[in-house]
């Protein structure tokens, strides 16, 4: 298996443009996981699905964050519109109790 | 109070070292619990999961103590691979929780 795969892995934009993050988690794992991971706050969990149905998204910062499981093998998160504070290292993990991360998007809004 | 606390370090131990890493955590109902490890500017990778009754992995060792809601986790031997930071996690109901890391680094 390739693992969690994520796209871009780096993403440069400006304030006010949206950004859409991508996950494909490990084929047959139930949970994905969404966090984001910066020097101040370190790795926040910013929502999970399992089985495709979003359970907490009580991480997610602001109604400008949204994410969505429309199959079992494919998740987005999408910042729009976006800010500067909201550059940071956005990893996606699938798994249960154990997860497994992917490599990660790092993104940086100018 | 954070949910799950760590002693963020760093420690810095010459190879060949025996290093002990501490995190507390907050919620009793807590149901289960890892520690992974996270080279600079890559992903955590899962090191091992913590058990009441102690588990081993090679050099590792780590340790769950319920009532006190206290893990541990003991490196001997340390090698200069073993530096990274080294995060606590607790997790209930499919959800988990992240402590910020115990920095490691090695040195010959």
């Amino acid at each position: 298996d390739a693992g969690v795969i994520q796209s871009p892995r780096h993403e440069v934009t400006e304030m006010g443009q949206e950004v859409t993050l991508r996950c494909k988690p490990i084929s047959g794992h139930d949970y994905l996981f969404w966090y984001r991971q910066t020097m101040m706050r370190g790795l926040e969990l910013l929502i999970y699905f399992n089985n495709n149905v979003p359970i907490d998204d009580s991480g997610m910062p602001e109604d400008r964050f949204s994410a969505k499981m429309p199959n079992a093998s494919f998740s987005t998160l999408k910042i729009q519109p976006s800010e500067p504070r909201d550059s940071a290292v956005y990893f996606c993990a699938s798994g249960g109790s154990e997860q497994f991360f992917g490599p990660g998007t790092r993104l940086t809004v100018l | 109070r954070k949910e799950v606390e760590q002693d963020p370090g760093p420690f810095n131990v010459p190879e060949g070292a025996t290093v002990a890493f501490n995190c507390t955590y907050s919620n009793s109902a807590s149901q289960s619990f890892f520690w992974y490890r996270q080279d600079c500017r890559k992903e955590p990778k899962l090191l091992m999961s913590v058990y009441s009754s102690g588990n081993e992995d090679g050099r590792f060792t780590a340790q769950l103590n319920r009532a006190s809601q206290y893990i541990s986790l003991l490196i001997r031997d340390s090698k200069l691979s073993d530096s990274a930071t080294y995060l606590c996690v607790v997790s209930r109901s499919g959800k988990s929780t992240f402590g910020d890391g115990t920095t490691l680094t090695v040195k010959p």
